[in-house]
């Protein structure tokens, strides 16, 4: 088996701020994925990636930036971030076209 | 819009009752993946479909193989340990990429 970690757990930002989040799998999975979670909602993607260096945009994907640095990890930065914005980040991966498995989540707040 | 129209959005059930989930879809879909929430927030995998169905102990879930629009999540004997919120999540196909539309979530409780 294999496992995505997420790094930090708890984020905590400043209005403005630049704010980067970290996600690793060692599943050898070639895609990978973030996605936005509020509070009592579902889960809606913002960047996706099929390979090393690809970058694909989600529905979500103003104000954010991602990278694909490696096949094992893909990072997501928020650009400037929201007052009072909390939500839940989830990383997952998979193999192209196949089942997805997800990261614990970083949990965002915004100050 | 939606892709994903999910019901109930909640539930209550008692321990030893049997009960289901639905997800509909507005378009053909490719699969469909069910997933359970936490109280911690983590989303566990419960099954992936692509046709048929697929049985895990007291859960089963469904994909409709013909027109591809629903799927469904059976929940035998419910058990305290079944609480959480869960997800379907369906994969349109025909691009690149995986991409899922989430439904917005069903919340069970089961209590004693």
């Amino acid at each position: 088996g294999g496992i995505i970690t997420q790094t930090p757990k708890f984020l905590i930002g400043q209005e403005g701020q630049k704010l980067t989040l970290k996600c690793q799998q060692n599943f050898n999975h070639d895609t990978m994925y973030w996605y936005r979670q509020d509070s009592g909602k579902g889960l809606r993607l913002i960047y996706y990636s099929i390979t090393e260096n690809d970058l694909q945009k989600g529905d979500l994907s103003e104000g954010y930036d991602a990278s694909r640095e490696k096949k094992s990890s893909f990072s997501l930065t928020v650009t400037s971030a929201q007052k009072n914005e909390m939500a839940v980040f989830l990383c997952a991966s998979s193999m192209q076209g196949w089942e997805q498995y997800f990261g614990p989540g970083t949990r965002l707040t915004v100050l | 819009g939606d892709q994903v129209e999910q019901s109930p959005s909640a539930l209550s059930l008692h321990e030893g009752t049997d009960s289901a989930l639905r997800c509909n879809f507005t378009t053909t879909m490719r699969s469909v993946q069910w997933f359970r929430q936490n109280s911690r927030g983590s989303l566990i995998s419960l099954f992936y479909l692509a046709s048929g169905t697929k049985e895990n102990g007291r859960l089963k879930s469904a994909f409709d193989s013909k027109e591809r629009r629903y799927s469904t999540l059976h929940i035998r004997d419910a058990q305290l340990e079944d609480s959480g919120t869960y997800f379907c999540a369906a994969e349109k196909g025909g691009g690149t990429g995986s991409k899922l539309s989430f439904g917005k979530g069903a919340k069970l409780t089961v209590s004693p």
